[in-house]
């Protein structure tokens, strides 16, 4: 049972674009939803998280939105820049600390 | 510099051969985690751990083994018993204290090829 969907599996914005990469989970008891950018033959490496208590997170060109109602969350890398071409996975867990569940992964590409 | 130490960062095995993979964290994290990927997907959660000498399955544990003796060591042993081995294998840990933690630091990776 996939617990956290994640769409789309790819992505191909031109620099300057909005990139948009959203999902979907069942369990309502997660209230820990990461985001980690992981670049080719590397580990995945944390790029902004959000909790329940708030729709809404942003840092830098990254901004996080959450609706607990319907269950989803999305990324939105605004000015996307071909260095921001990666791969993100979206990620939830019943507290900070616990164990993740991922998303299946979106792989960006920035056209310059 | 505090982080996480994976080795070998490539492994090559033989059909019926163990091999084992090694991770070392310095971060003082309490839960460390052994996830699968493979090309194009998503991480799979083979075994973690919250505290020494204590771990417990994940969605893909069959053919794996782990120990947790010290904190900082998590070494994962790929046995014959899993069948399609190659993948490339990621180490994590975490803190557990809700208003301390940033998420996962995870390792670089260890690519593994059977041959």
């Amino acid at each position: 049972q996939q617990q956290v969907k994640q769409s789309p599996q790819s992505l191909i914005v031109q620099k300057g674009g909005i990139s948009i990469i959203n999902c979907a989970y069942e369990n309502t008891a997660f209230d820990y939803f990461p985001w980690y950018q992981q670049f080719p033959g590397k580990g995945p490496a944390l790029l902004i998280a959000i909790r329940p208590d708030v729709s809404e997170k942003k840092e830098g060109r990254f901004t996080i939105s959450f609706n607990k109602s319907a269950k989803q969350f999305s990324l939105h890398i605004m000015d996307s820049q071909p260095g921001d071409s990666a791969t993100y996975f979206c990620a939830a867990s019943k507290a900070a600390g616990n164990k993740l569940t991922f998303g299946g992964g979106t792989r960006v590409l920035v056209k310059p | 510099d505090g982080g996480i130490t994976q080795s070998p960062k490539y492994l090559f095995r033989k059909e019926g051969q163990n091999v084992t993979l090694s991770c070392e964290q310095n971060l003082n994290h309490d839960a460390m985690y052994w996830y699968r990927q493979d090309p194009g997907q998503g991480l799979r959660l083979i075994y973690y751990s919250q505290i020494v000498n204590d771990f417990q399955k994940g969605d893909i544990a069959e053919g794996y083994s782990v120990s947790r003796e010290k904190k900082e060591s998590f070494p994962l042993t790929v046995t014959s018993a899993q069948k399609n081995p190659t993948a490339f294998y990621l180490c994590a840990s975490s803190s557990l204290n809700r208003f301390t933690n940033y998420g996962y630091t995870f390792g670089s990776g260890t690519r593994l090829t059977v041959v």
